[in-house]
């Protein structure tokens, strides 16, 4: 039973589409976080929740808009797609009770804009 | 702030050489810090944590690291590479207690030949 899924795992698309990325943790956590990984493997923070509510946005242009209908879910919506967007999104959870520092990746969107 | 830095993005091993995989951190306050392990088009796996108990921290699949303060290290070891090790390693800090934001390093591609 999968602790952090995402779906799609795939997307290609055209630029100037808009496409969106879900995300489910079944671990019970109340933080959930978006992570870009560019091309050279880098892994950036874009966007962080914790009980639905917002508490890290690292300037992450306006297109890209999270969304966390509850706690176990948060989902990604990207306007007016990018060639730089191309990227693979990973999924993140945590739990800040008990804080132990972890997170829990889902295994990646790998997102194409052409 | 927060950062890393893993000296090496590429390490090349022979099997059953020793793996050191080096990061440095720079943090203003007591870190808790991390190495991931991503395998090809995977997500990232936890290989092992310091919050602030044993300096030693032994991991899984063999690995280890050692936090030194006064080195501001974190290296990550192996007595003896396999192949399936082949895969790229994060280095990664956050600061103990309130909202995780993980920071990460570049990365190191961890190569194995016979």
């Amino acid at each position: 039973d999968t602790a952090v899924s995402q779906t799609p795992k795939y997307l290609v698309t055209q630029m100037g589409n808009d496409k969106s990325i879900k995300c489910e943790q079944n671990l019970g956590h109340d933080t959930m976080y978006w992570y870009k990984q560019d091309s050279k493997k880098f892994l950036k923070i874009m966007f962080s929740y914790n009980n639905k509510e917002l508490i890290i946005n690292e300037t992450v242009p306006n297109r890209f808009s999270p969304k966390s209908p509850d706690k176990a879910h948060l989902n990604l919506h990207i306007n007016s797609l990018e060639l730089g967007d191309s990227a693979v999104y990973f999924c993140a959870s945590s739990q800040i009770t008990g804080d132990t520092g972890e997170l829990f990746f889902g295994e990646g969107s790998r997102l194409t804009v052409l | 702030a927060q950062s890393v830095t893993q000296l090496g993005s590429h390490v090349s091993v022979s099997e059953g050489a020793l793996v050191l995989l080096r990061c440095n951190y720079s943090s203003s306050v007591p870190p808790y810090l991390f190495w991931y392990v991503q395998y090809p088009n995977q997500g990232l796996q936890l290989l092992l944590k310091y919050t602030s108990a044993a300096t030693l921290v032994k991991g899984i699949n063999g690995f280890e690291a050692e936090f030194k303060k006064s080195e501001t290290s974190f290296h990550l070891t192996k007595p003896s590479a396999h192949m399936s090790d082949a895969a790229e390693y994060f280095c990664a800090v956050s600061r103990s207690g309130g909202y995780n934001k993980l920071i990460f390093g570049a990365g190191t591609r961890l190569a194995v030949h016979p």
